[in-house]
């Protein structure tokens, strides 16, 4: 079975440029995790959607970033405009919520951004 | 709060040895679920184990084994025998039911170095 598909795998964007993450759950998954990973601050969970609905968003930093989820298949992360600061690498997750919790969350390979 | 604290930053050790990565965790909650994740240098993060907060037995899984103790709320992760390719960060993490999904918390991570 194909994992989470996240694109682009790298990205080098000009500082004020709008990024666009991709991401692919696996299919059947209907909880999908967005987190950014930096030296300093490690995993941070941005947003999650539970049914293509948006649970939590208070891990997103700022209004220039947002997150769709159009449907079960399909989410994006926009950051408009880019700024530095944002380099990171930014995993997309996955799973199947049951109704006991505890679900385990399955990564892509995440999407290395840099921003200069 | 929730919260998970490995407080291992890095851990080098010679090929062979055994080493354990600590993992301490808090919570409210009495159902929970407890995780670790291998993230090899190519940077993907991998999915190892994962153990609800109703079993305490220790799971072995050939050269990787788990000590869960609610008593100490710890969730400590042995490898025997340890290998070169067992090189990585390793994180711990903590999930909760919630009304709508269960979302992930990851502690900072250990730095495991094999050397030859």
């Amino acid at each position: 079975d194909a994992g989470v598909i996240q694109s682009p795998r790298h990205e080098v964007t000009e500082m004020g440029q709008e990024v666009t993450l991709r991401c692919k759950p696996i299919s059947g998954h209907n909880s999908l995790f967005w987190y950014r990973q930096t030296m300093m601050r490690g995993l941070e969970l941005l947003i999650y959607f539970n049914n293509n609905v948006p649970i939590d968003d208070s891990g997103m930093p700022e209004d220039r970033f947002s997150a769709k989820m159009p449907n079960a298949s399909f989410s994006t992360l926009k950051i408009q405009p880019s700024e530095p600061r944002d380099s990171a690498v930014y995993f997309c997750a996955s799973s199947f919520r049951a109704s006991r919790g505890g679900n385990t969350i399955y990564f892509g390979e995440g999407s290395w951004l840099t921003v200069v | 709060a929730q919260k998970v604290t490995q407080a291992q930053t890095e851990i080098s050790v010679v090929e062979k040895e055994d080493v354990t990565l600590d993992c301490v965790y808090e919570t409210r909650d009495t159902t929970y679920y407890l995780f670790w994740y291998k993230q090899p240098p190519s940077g993907e993060l991998v999915f190892l184990i994962r153990r609800n907060s109703f079993d305490e037995q220790n799971e072995i899984s050939g050269r990787y084994s788990w000590n869960f103790q609610k008593s100490t709320s710890s969730f400590n992760f042995t490898i025997t025998a340890s290998q070169v390719v067992d090189s990585a960060v390793y994180f711990c993490a903590l999930s909760m039911k919630d009304s709508s999904a269960s979302k992930i918390i990851f502690g900072s991570g250990t730095r495991l170095s094999i050397r030859p």
